[in-house]
């Protein structure tokens, strides 16, 4: 277990409609990073939170935004909601370093748009 | 061009048996780290073993190792005396030194089937 924990884990939304997904951060991390996965497909970076800044971003539209909290546990939301927002969201907590970081991840949350 | 390419979509093998995963990789950063991960059914990630592109050695841990070879540009997982729990996803990823924050690359992964 990674510590890494994230809420809820299932989560059924309607189209158009707006979605919080949670991120406990493992102990002393303080670097959270989010990922989508579609389903039989990898993960896809999103973005990455240090000290409560974005520091990173992939392909995702402003519609996905984040949040991370001086406890180092941060939030993703997905507005306007899309059929092909369906997916897992990982998140991962490690310490900024170089490339050789263990990122640690949660058990993710499964989103259904429909 | 595919940063991570996994080319087996789906790999069976016999229990107590071992097996190869393929992982290609393409960069121009000099300093890079490549990671798998297994990914069981209830979609966690979970890290398995780790080669820096610095690294002289091939890494192991435990049953894992990596075959590392630089000029190829690959980093094939084996897998030895492979176990029924080893059923899962697995995924090559990499993180460059350039990128944004910690991020990490992935492959489209191999889902391994262990048959008893």
């Amino acid at each position: 277990e990674t510590g890494v924990t994230q809420s809820p884990t299932h989560l059924i939304k309607t189209r158009g409609q707006q979605v919080t997904l949670r991120c406990s951060s493992q102990s002393g991390h303080n670097t959270v990073s989010w990922y989508q996965q579609a389903l039989g497909q990898g993960p896809q970076f999103i973005f990455q939170y240090y000290r409560e800044e974005e520091n990173g971003r992939g392909n995702f539209p402003p519609r996905f935004s984040g949040l991370q909290f001086p406890n180092y546990s941060s939030e993703l939301n997905v507005n306007a909601l899309e059929l092909d927002d369906s997916a897992l969201y990982l998140c991962a907590s490690s310490a900024i370093g170089g490339v050789e970081t263990e990122a640690f991840f949660g058990q993710g949350t499964r989103l259904t748009v429909v | 061009a595919q940063k991570i390419t996994q080319t087996q979509p789906g790999m069976f093998v016999q229990e107590k048996e071992a097996v190869t995963l393929d992982c290609t990789y393409d960069t121009s950063d000099q300093s890079y780290g490549l990671f798998w991960y297994k990914q069981p059914s209830s979609g966690e990630m979970i890290f398995l073993i780790y080669q820096g592109s610095y690294d002289e050695q091939n890494a192991t841990e435990g049953r894992y190792s990596l075959n590392f070879q630089k000029a190829r540009k690959s980093a094939n997982l084996v897998i030895s005396a492979s176990q029924l729990g080893d059923s899962a996803m697995y995924f090559c990823a990499m993180r460059e030194a350039y990128n944004a924050g910690n991020m990490l690359t992935f492959g489209g992964g191999t889902r391994l089937m262990v048959k008893p």
